[in-house]
C-alpha cells in the first residue's frame, strides 16, 4: 500500500468551469475525510464519509461542492462554477475508525492545488 | 465549538538546538485527542505526535516531546536537536474522542519552523 493518493497534483481552471479531484484512500481504512487549506491557514474540514456514507458536511461546503465515496473506495469532490475564492490545496485524507480502539491519527495525501483564474 | 490557537506565526532555531512551539486550545469536551502534525514544503501533512487527554503521562517520539497541561488547556512541542529536516510548517490539531471512532480536526494557524545550519 502506498498509502493515500490524490489526483491531479495541480489544477488551473477557468473561473465558471467544474472541477473533479480524486482521492485514493489507504485500501483498509473506512473513513476517509477531506480538508480545505487556503495559503497560511490550517486546514479546514470540509466533510467525511464512513465507508460509503457521508457522515458530515461543513457549512463551508456549498451547493457547488459535491463529494461521493461510491462502494466505501475511492472518493472524488466535485467543484462546480468554480470562482476565484476556491482556490486552495484539497487534502484528502483517511483513517481506520470504530470498535473503541485507540485512534492514531490519519495518514494524508499530497493534496491537489487548484488555481481558479 | 473547539478552536486551536498558535500564537507564533514564525520560529528559527539553530541546527542541533531545542526549541517549543506553543498550542492552546479551547473545548469543553473531557476526552479529546491532540496532535502535532509536520507540513514539509512538499506539503504532504505527517503526523508528529499525539496525546490522549485522559493519560498524565506527556507523549514523546524519539526528539519530539509534548508539554500537556490539560486545566490550562496548553500542548506545546519541544524539539530536541534540531535537524535541517524539521524545517516545515507545524500544525497543532484538536479532535474530540467518541465511541464511535475518529472526528474531524480542527487545525490552528500553524508555526513555520525554519533550523539554521
Amino acid at each position: 500500500d502506498t498509502g493515500v493518493s490524490q489526483d491531479p497534483r495541480h489544477k488551473i481552471t477557468k473561473r465558471g468551469q467544474n472541477v473533479t479531484f480524486r482521492c485514493d484512500p489507504i485500501s483498509e481504512h473506512n473513513r476517509l475525510y477531506w480538508y480545505r487549506q487556503t495559503l497560511g491557514q490550517g486546514p479546514e474540514f470540509l466533510t467525511y464519509f464512513q465507508n460509503e456514507a457521508q457522515l458530515e458536511k461543513s457549512r463551508l461546503l456549498s451547493d457547488r461542492f459535491s463529494a461521493e465515496r461510491p462502494k466505501g473506495s475511492f472518493s472524488t469532490l466535485e467543484i462546480q462554477r468554480t470562482e476565484q475564492g476556491d482556490s486552495a490545496m484539497y487534502l484528502c485524507a483517511s483513517s481506520l475508525a470504530g470498535g473503541g480502539q485507540p485512534f492514531y491519527g490519519y495518514t494524508f495525501g499530497s493534496g491537489t492545488r487548484l488555481t481558479v483564474v | 465549538a473547539q478552536t486551536v490557537t498558535q500564537s507564533q506565526p514564525e520560529m528559527s532555531v539553530q541546527e542541533a538546538e531545542t526549541v517549543t512551539l506553543s498550542c492552546t486550545y479551547d473545548t469543553s469536551e473531557s476526552n479529546y485527542y491532540l496532535f502535532w502534525y509536520k507540513q514539509p514544503p512538499s506539503r504532504q501533512m505527517i503526523l508528529v505526535i499525539r496525546q490522549e487527554a485522559y493519560k498524565q503521562q506527556n507523549a514523546t517520539e524519539n526528539r519530539f516531546s509534548v508539554n500537556f497541561q490539560k486545566a490550562a488547556k496548553s500542548f506545546s512541542l519541544k524539539i530536541s536537536d534540531s535537524q535541517l529536516g524539521d524545517t516545515a510548517m507545524y500544525f497543532c490539531a484538536f479532535m474530540k474522542h467518541w465511541k464511535g471512532g475518529s472526528e474531524k480536526l480542527v487545525f490552528g494557524k500553524g508555526t513555520k519552523l525554519t533550523v539554521n545550519p
